[in-house]
């Protein structure tokens, strides 16, 4: 079974610019996440979609950051214009709306670097 | 106060020794409680769920106390595989919402 999949891997923009995650999860999975977790920390919640509503975007720095998940399929996280504090790793997760174990599963990340 | 909270670490500890990592939450409405493992520059994984009446798997035993919104994990016979960051996650609203703590990191060491 493919796991969650993320690009780009890495990403290197001066600040003020704007960047953009992509994330598909795993197939069927109906709840998908964004977390942002800086350097020493745990993830931090950004977004969380069910199907293609959004469930939790109180995290969510609206100002700046927006996601979508068209077609309750693959997602999208754009940040603009990007802050030096937004350097991070992004990570997308995705469940099946069955809870039976809990899991999160993660894909590998997007790491971008705000210069 | 932070939803979840972790010994701050990090642990550095001898191979064959046995380390044990705290949590506590704040949100009496958790209910549902992990341990995620994170390997440097990799994403969390599960390592296992905890239950109110203890669990074990194999040299990982978790340990639950609602009373005190009190979570543990006990390494036994500690490996240098088991190097990583370990962290607590409560999850509320039917396991659809997970809140994810600061992660304690370990190096166990030859």
């Amino acid at each position: 079974e493919a796991g969650v999949a993320q690009s780009p891997r890495y990403k290197i923009i001066e600040k003020r610019q704007s960047v953009a995650f992509w994330c598909n999860p795993i197939s069927g999975h109906a709840t998908l996440y964004w977390y942002q977790q800086i350097l020493g920390q745990g993830p931090k919640l950004l977004i969380q979609f069910q199907n293609n509503g959004v469930v939790d975007d109180s995290q969510l720095p609206k100002d700046r950051f927006s996601a979508e998940r068209l077609k309750g399929v693959d997602s999208t996280l754009k940040i603009q214009p990007a802050k030096l504090e937004d350097s991070a790793v992004y990570l997308c997760a995705s469940s099946p709306i069955e809870r039976s174990t809990g899991e999160l599963f993660f894909g590998e990340g997007s790491r971008l670097t705000v210069l | 106060r932070k939803e979840v909270e972790q010994d701050p670490g990090p642990f550095n500890v001898p191979e064959g020794a046995t380390v044990a990592f705290n949590c506590t939450y704040s949100n009496s409405a958790s209910q549902s409680f992990f341990w995620y493992r994170q390997d440097c520059r990799k994403e969390p994984k599960l390592l296992m769920s905890v239950y109110s009446s203890g669990n074990e798997d194999g040299r990982f035993t978790a340990q639950l106390n609602r009373a005190s919104q009190y979570i543990s994990l006990l390494i036994r016979d500690s490996k240098l595989s088991d190097s990583a960051t370990y962290l607590c996650v409560v999850a509320y609203n039917y396991g659809q919402n997970f809140v994810f703590g600061p992660g304690t990191r370990l190096s166990v060491l030859p």
